[in-house]
C-alpha cells in the first residue's frame, strides 16, 4: 500500500486559483467517497480542510473546495493568499479499517 | 472542548518497543462513530497513518507496519495506547494522536478534526 500520489510542489499567483491532485486506486480514492484534505503549517499540527471529498468543516473558508473524478481527488484553492503557502495532504479510506495519506504537496504563492 | 495529549519516551534504542499513550478529554470512545488514530511524521517528511481504534473496538493498522503495531483503548481512563515493536532509526518521527468523528458521520471517513501536539520520538543507541 503505497502513499497516494500528490505533486511534490505546485505554484500559483496571488489571487489566482490552484489545484492539487491526489491519485490513488479503485481500492482507496476511487472506491469510496471518503477523502479528506489537511493543511499543515511548518512545525504545526495538521488542520482539517475538506472531508468526504467536498465538505468543509465550519470555519474553513469557501475558497477551499474538493472534488473527485475516478481515482483522483483534487483540492482547489481560489483567491490565493500569502498564508496559503504551506503543505497540503490528502487522506483516503482504503477499506478494511485502513487509511492512507498522500505524499504531501508544498504550495508556493508567487 | 476536545483535547488530546501524547505521552511516552522521547528516546528509544534500536530493537526496543515503543509505547505511546494518548490521553484525551471532551469526548468518549464509547460514542458511536468515534475513533482515535495515530499518525506519524518523520522530520521534513510526509504524514503516515499508523493505526486507529473505533468506539466498538474495531481496529485498523497500516498494512506495512501491521506486524509491529498494537492499538488498545481504555474507555474509562480516556486513553488509547499504541505499541510499536522492534524500533529502528527510520521510525524517528513526531507521533500524533487524533480524534475521528463528529464532523463526519461516516466511521470510514478519515476526518481527524482534533489533533494532539505530537511527541517527537528519536530512535538512537
Amino acid at each position: 500500500q503505497s502513499a497516494l500520489t500528490q505533486p511534490r510542489s505546485v505554484s500559483g499567483s496571488l489571487g489566482q486559483s490552484v489545484t492539487i491532485s491526489c491519485t490513488g486506486t479503485n481500492s482507496d480514492v476511487g472506491g469510496y467517497d471518503y477523502v479528506s484534505w489537511y493543511q499543515q503549517h511548518p512545525g504545526k499540527v495538521p488542520q482539517l480542510l475538506i472531508y468526504d471529498v467536498n465538505k468543509r468543516p465550519s470555519g474553513v473558508p469557501a475558497r477551499f473546495s474538493g472534488s473527485k473524478f475516478g481515482n483522483t481527488a483534487s483540492l482547489t484553492i481560489s483567491g490565493l493568499q500569502a498564508e496559503d503557502e504551506v503543505d497540503y495532504y490528502c487522506c483516503s479510506y482504503a477499506g478494511r479499517f485502513t487509511l492512507i495519506f498522500g505524499g504531501g504537496t508544498r504550495l508556493t504563492v508567487l | 472542548q476536545i483535547t488530546l495529549t501524547e505521552s511516552g519516551p522521547t528516546l528509544v534504542k534500536p530493537t526496543e518497543t515503543l509505547t505511546l499513550t494518548c490521553t484525551f478529554s471532551g469526548f468518549s470512545l464509547s460514542t458511536g462513530g468515534v475513533g482515535v488514530g495515530w499518525i506519524r511524521q518523520p522530520p521534513g517528511k510526509a504524514l503516515e497513518w499508523l493505526a486507529i481504534v473505533y468506539w466498538d473496538n474495531d481496529k485498523g493498522y497500516s498494512p506495512s507496519l501491521q506486524s509491529r503495531l498494537t492499538i488498545t483503548k481504555d474507555t474509562p481512563k480516556n486513553q488509547v495506547v499504541l505499541t510499536m515493536t522492534n524500533m529502528d532509526s527510520v521510525d524517528t518521527a513526531t507521533y500524533f494522536c487524533a480524534h475521528r468523528g463528529g464532523t463526519s458521520g461516516s466511521w470510514q471517513s478519515p476526518t481527524f478534526d482534533y489533533w494532539g501536539q505530537g511527541i517527537l520520538v528519536t530512535v538512537s543507541s
